[in-house]
């Protein structure tokens, strides 16, 4: 295993409620990753860093903000949850840049 | 981000028959990955190829990295049951922090 862990792996909430999503790693590694996986859409990047405090935007991140504040911890927020923010979330980890990614087991949110 | 076009989107096959599917982009990338997916987890990291023209193996899977590097397919040998997942193609360009674009995946069934 990869030492990533996501929390909480299934959460069910509100339309309008805030969320946050943890990803923890245990391997030190400098680059993390934010994914979502949509039937029809396969996974798609939501915000990235690569390093403490280091974050940026990917393909899909309106309606998502990021914190780093340690290199073991990275925090995805849904601001204002939305129906369209259904989805399972991939937390994902690279030492190098070799685009060798390690995923945790997601985290399965749904919006009412 | 940079889009990817992996085929075929499922294939339903018998226990020892071999397997092709294959993936293309109009964009360049650095790195070509195969990663596979079964129910409930994240995808595991399958095999990576760094070098255009570069034919990689890992057990029955055999990988190759197009000369145009646009292009990457994936050879199963042999199916057994165990090999049913989804498996996704993922291509590494030079921006977004390293971080991966995918395709959107192969459904694979193996009936005994």
């Amino acid at each position: 295993d990869a030492g990533i862990t996501q929390s909480p792996r299934h959460k069910v909430t509100e339309t309008g409620t805030p969320v946050t999503l943890r990803c923890h790693q245990t391997e030190n590694h400098r680059y993390m990753y934010w994914y979502r996986q949509d039937p029809g859409h396969g996974l798609r990047l939501i915000h990235y860093s690569y390093g403490v405090k280091d974050t940026d935007k990917g393909e899909v991140s309106d309606g998502y903000s990021v914190s780093r504040s340690k290199t073991e911890d990275f925090l995805l927020t849904l601001e204002s949850a939305t129906s369209s923010q259904t989805s399972v979330y991939f937390c994902a980890i690279s030492g190098r840049d070799t685009g060798e990614l390690f995923f945790g087991e997601g985290s399965r949110l749904t919006v009412l | 981000g940079q889009q990817l076009n992996q085929s075929p989107q499922s294939m339903f096959i018998q226990e020892g028959e071999d397997v092709s599917m294959n993936c293309t982009s109009s964009s360049i990338f650095n790195t070509w990955l195969w990663y596979k997916q079964e129910p409930g987890e994240g995808p595991v990291l399958l095999i990576a190829l760094y070098k255009a023209g570069e034919l990689t193996s890992n057990g029955r899977l055999t990988a190759q990295f197009g000369i145009t590097r646009k292009d990457s397919f994936l050879n199963i040998s042999a199916s057994i049951p165990s090999d049913v997942g989804i498996y996704f193609c993922a291509g590494q360009g030079s921006n977004s922090g390293y971080a991966l674009n995918f395709g959107k995946g192969t459904s694979l069934l193996v009936t005994p």
